[in-house]
């Protein structure tokens, strides 16, 4: 257990509606990261964030959102949903020193879209 | 820009035999370099990071890496495979410096062990 909590576990949604992940860091991490994993992409980084302020942004459609608490726990929203967005969507945190902290990683939400 | 290239997205060795799974990177800066460990159906787990210390770095579970500059490489071993060590292997680079700390994934080793 890493200490990383992610609801929901599953999602089953059709195409154009909206959900929302979210993600609990463990206790202490400021930082929290949302990454895509899919057959045909792979793993891939969306976007961090950093005691509540956007530190860093990847590959992510302007149809997801992501934001995070006060109470350090984020939310990633993904509307307009596509059959491409069907995917299993990972959170990860760190201390984040800037020493190359350890990711600790959630696991996941699995996300169908049909 | 950071990437990571997995040589062979399935590697297959004897239970007790040596395990090598390769890892080259590319990075503008010096680089961090990790491999996670994914069971099926769960997240990802640390086995080991290199951030500029020792080039040999020694993970969990009997895994360990050497960072080789000169080859841009990252390779990861285990002496003797273990039917536990079955699983997905990735290799990741993040950068030094505020706001690269996000990693950069390989596509990913499939590890089968046969009996």
């Amino acid at each position: 257990d890493s200490g990383v909590t992610q609801t929901p576990k599953h999602l089953i949604t059709a195409t154009g509606q909206r959900v929302t992940l979210r993600c609990s860091p463990r206790s202490g991490d400021l930082s929290v990261y949302w990454y895509q994993q899919s057959l045909d992409q792979g793993l891939q980084f969306l976007i961090q964030y950093y005691n509540g302020e956007e530190r860093a942004k990847g590959n992510i459609l302007e149809r997801f959102s992501a934001q995070q608490f006060p109470d350090l726990h984020s939310e990633l929203n993904l509307s307009s949903l596509e059959l491409g967005d069907s995917a299993l969507y990972f959170c990860a945190s760190s201390v984040d020193r800037g020493e190359a902290d350890t990711q600790y990683f959630g696991p996941g939400t699995r996300l169908t879209v049909l | 820009a950071q990437s990571v290239t997995q040589l062979g997205s399935h590697v297959s060795v004897s239970e007790g035999a040596l395990v090598l799974l390769r890892c080259n990177y590319s990075s503008s800066v010096p680089p961090y370099l990790f491999w996670y460990v994914q069971y099926p159906n769960q997240g990802l787990q640390l086995l080991l990071k290199y951030t500029s210390a020792a080039t040999l770095v020694k993970g969990i579970n009997g895994f360990e890496a050497e960072f080789k500059k000169s080859e841009t490489s990252f390779h990861l071993t285990k002496p003797s495979a273990h039917m536990s060590d079955a699983a997905e292997y990735f290799c990741a680079v993040s950068e030094v410096g505020f706001g690269n700390e996000k990693l950069t994934f390989g596509t990913g080793t499939r590890l089968t062990i046969i009996p």
